[in-house]
């Protein structure tokens, strides 16, 4: 599997926009970019995913750099709420689109 | 609440006993997943099914784990003669179809092995 990296943790401030990071530079054109997060004891819940454009849903956008090789997860008013481990994967278009995760980017929020 | 569900949400065991974890998944999902998560890392996959074949095993399902599907309902999960290294949480998950849906995960189960 295609390999990610995340910052270990970031820091934000509640009603701020928070820019998560993801660098996959090994990415194949069949590979989608996932994002999970899991909030505290909590099994991880499924935030956005995309191919090569951006993509927006209720609760984020994902910003696809042009080349594939970076994306980027996008709160755009982070609450208490968004605490919690972010995780980018990459998911082949394969038959069984099991997750590969690594350690995340731990959010924490401030008040 | 028609979730995920995973039955029990903890377990305590000694050293070389066996357990039984129970996921139920979303109704209508066909397929079901199993991960095991480590504190301070993220979920590793085991094994997932689609209806009640099991497709894939990871090679971290060492004989002494073995997942059914029967009926291609809810699932289980048994480890045979714990270890302590089998602590862990034990995370299930489910989703619809036969291309990439999203995953929708239970709470997990958490194994304690003294």
């Amino acid at each position: 599997d295609a390999k990610t990296t995340q910052p270990n943790s970031m820091e934000s401030n509640e009603e701020e926009p928070v820019h998560l990071p993801c660098n996959h530079s090994t990415i194949s054109g069949t590979d989608y970019i996932h994002w999970y997060r899991q909030l505290p004891s909590q099994g991880p819940e499924y935030v956005i995913h995309g191919l090569t454009s951006n993509v927006n849903n209720r609760m984020a956008s994902l910003a696809i750099a042009e080349d594939r090789k970076s994306s980027t997860l996008i709160l755009h008013r982070a609450t208490l709420r968004d605490a919690a481990v972010y995780y980018c994967i990459l998911g082949s278009g394969g038959s069984n689109y099991k997750l590969t995760f690594g350690k995340g980017t731990l959010l924490t929020v401030n008040p | 609440d028609t979730g995920v569900s995973q039955d029990p949400r903890h377990k305590i065991t000694k050293r070389g006993q066996n357990v039984t974890f129970r996921c139920d998944p979303i109704s209508e999902h066909n397929r079901l997943y199993w991960y095991r998560q480590t504190l301070g890392q993220g979920p590793e996959f085991l094994t997932y099914f689609q209806n009640e074949a099991q497709l894939e095993k990871s090679r971290l399902l060492s004989d002494r784990f073995s997942a059914e599907r029967p009926k291609g309902s809810f699932s289980t999960l048994e480890i045979q003669r714990t270890e302590q290294g089998d602590s862990a949480m034990y995370l299930c998950a489910s989703s619809l179809g036969d291309s990439y849906n999203e995953q929708f995960f239970g709470p997990g189960t958490r194994l304690t092995v003294l």
